[in-house]
């Protein structure tokens, strides 16, 4: 079946720092979904991607679905203590037999911020 | 606030005990999802209705029992659960998962659920 991995899986940074992270597919995707995840909280959107190439900023956040449609990143500029969290990719493939693909989440990568 | 409520936000049940989540979405979709997540694992999916209809069951436990009465709203009755059913449960949404359609789907704040 599809596989997701995303890394790195845990990140420890200063505050200010840039930061980023990309998940990678064994097969290719026509949606790519990035999500937030605060502790004890769901997922949180925040960036949604359909088109591969397509580069879409939310605030200092920057997701680009890579071109061959099998890799995204997700990047942090001048983070922030709030940034701290769980970051997840998902991605979802093209329908099969006329059935959407379920969505594939990632293993989520760990964001830690030091003020 | 994302749209989509999940009550209760934490529940302690044993094993003998019967219970039930319950799920709402104010966003007018017509999909809804139930998900697993249990620490270092990726989110499993469980459950999917689209249109009050079950889609999709990812081979999930019969002590688990899904509901959806209508679009808005998807109930999992529990009943004789085990230990390792303690997870994070989490139920989504979407506007309509069919052929052609982008499926961007959103999170309620789940449900923590401990099983003595």
């Amino acid at each position: 079946g599809q596989q997701l991995n995303q890394s790195p899986q845990s990140m420890f940074i200063q505050e200010g720092e840039d930061v980023s992270m990309n998940c990678t597919s064994s097969s290719i995707f026509n949606t790519w979904l990035w999500y937030k995840q605060d502790p004890g909280e769901g997922p949180v959107l925040l960036i949604a991607l359909y088109k591969a190439g397509e580069l879409t900023s939310n605030g200092r956040l920057t997701a680009q679905f890579g071109i061959t449609r099998k890799d995204s990143f997700l990047n942090i500029s001048a983070s922030i203590p709030s940034d701290v969290g769980i970051y997840f990719c998902a991605g979802q493939g093209p329908p099969r037999g006329g059935a959407t693909n379920k969505l594939i989440f990632g293993t989520g990568t760990l964001l830690a911020v030091q003020p | 606030e994302t749209g989509v409520t999940q009550t209760p936000r934490h529940l302690v049940m044993g094993m003998t005990n019967k219970k039930s989540l319950k799920c709402e979405q104010h966003l007018g979709h017509n999909a809804m999802y139930w998900y697993k997540q249990s620490a270092k694992k990726p989110l499993e999916l469980m459950f999917v209705y689209n249109f009050k209809e079950q889609t999709e069951n990812n081979s999930v436990p019969s002590r688990f029992s899904p509901e959806c009465p209508n679009s808005s709203h998807l109930f999992l009755h529990l009943h004789t659960l085990q230990p390792e059913d303690s997870a994070l449960y989490l139920c989504a949404s979407s506007q309509d998962p069919a052929r052609g359609w982008q499926e961007t789907q959103y999170f309620g704040p789940g449900t923590r659920l401990l099983v003595l």
